[in-house]
């Protein structure tokens, strides 16, 4: 069965600090992968998403991820973390080779910020 | 503004009260689905429907109930079956590419309490 793997539950870093999420993915097709941000009682926001073509993709917020075939990840990468990001981050897949196009979501990354 | 509206924000039942949760959109979009959010668990998929009068199982769909007359309407019933309904519950839309290719985009939530 398809999954989405976030190893760090919560992760803390001071305001001003560089920041990398991780996500691992196990499937067998090429992927489509998402980044999603949640704020407390809230939704979630599209943060990026990578379908093909150019594997750094851009985001908003200043977010940045990158596909990594041969390791099967797509990590979350900012260079200087403000005290707003403060957050659940949660990466999510498409299996694009299924034929179904659920999303599979991982268990979701806290972020703390310290001022 | 174009978007996905949920309602209530919050809602309490007592139990063994079936309950309805709203969910509109007006992004003119054909697939909608419905997720349910509990702590340190990610987003787990109840039902989804791709087209009007259509829908289908997703992988908790035991205790749920949904209809789906209209394009911009996708109601999740929670029902007395239900064991454990205390959850965050979140709507999302998507166009219906093929392949797979498509964002869902998250309403705000609603949170279910049982009393």
């Amino acid at each position: 069965a398809q999954s989405v793997t976030q190893p760090d539950i919560h992760i803390t870093v001071s305001e001003g600090a560089s920041l990398e999420l991780r996500c691992n993915y196990s499937y067998g097709a090429t992927p489509y992968l998402f980044w999603y941000v949640q704020s407390p009682g809230q939704g979630l926001q599209l943060l990026l998403k990578y379908f093909s073509g150019d594997t750094l993709v851009q985001g908003i917020k200043g977010f940045e991820a990158e596909f990594k075939r041969s390791q099967s990840s797509f990590n979350l990468r900012k260079p200087s973390v403000h005290w707003s990001d403060a957050a659940e981050y949660f990466c999510a897949v498409v299996d694009s080779g299924a034929g179904s196009y659920q999303l599979t979501f991982g268990k979701g990354t806290k972020l703390s910020v310290i001022p | 503004d174009g978007g996905i509206t949920q309602s209530p924000k919050y809602l309490f039942r007592k139990e063994g009260q079936n309950v309805t949760l709203s969910c509109e959109q007006n992004l003119n979009h054909d697939a909608m689905y419905w997720y349910r959010q509990d702590p340190g668990q990610g987003l787990r998929l109840i039902y989804y429907s791709q087209i009007v009068n259509d829908f289908q199982k997703g992988d908790i769909a035991e205790g749920y109930s949904v209809s789906r007359e209209k394009k911009e309407s996708f109601p999740l019933t929670v029902t007395s079956a239900q064991k454990n309904p205390t959850a965050f519950y979140l709507c999302a839309s998507s166009t219906r590419t093929s392949g797979g290719a498509d964002t869902q985009y998250f309403g705000p939530g609603t949170r279910l309490t049982v009393l």
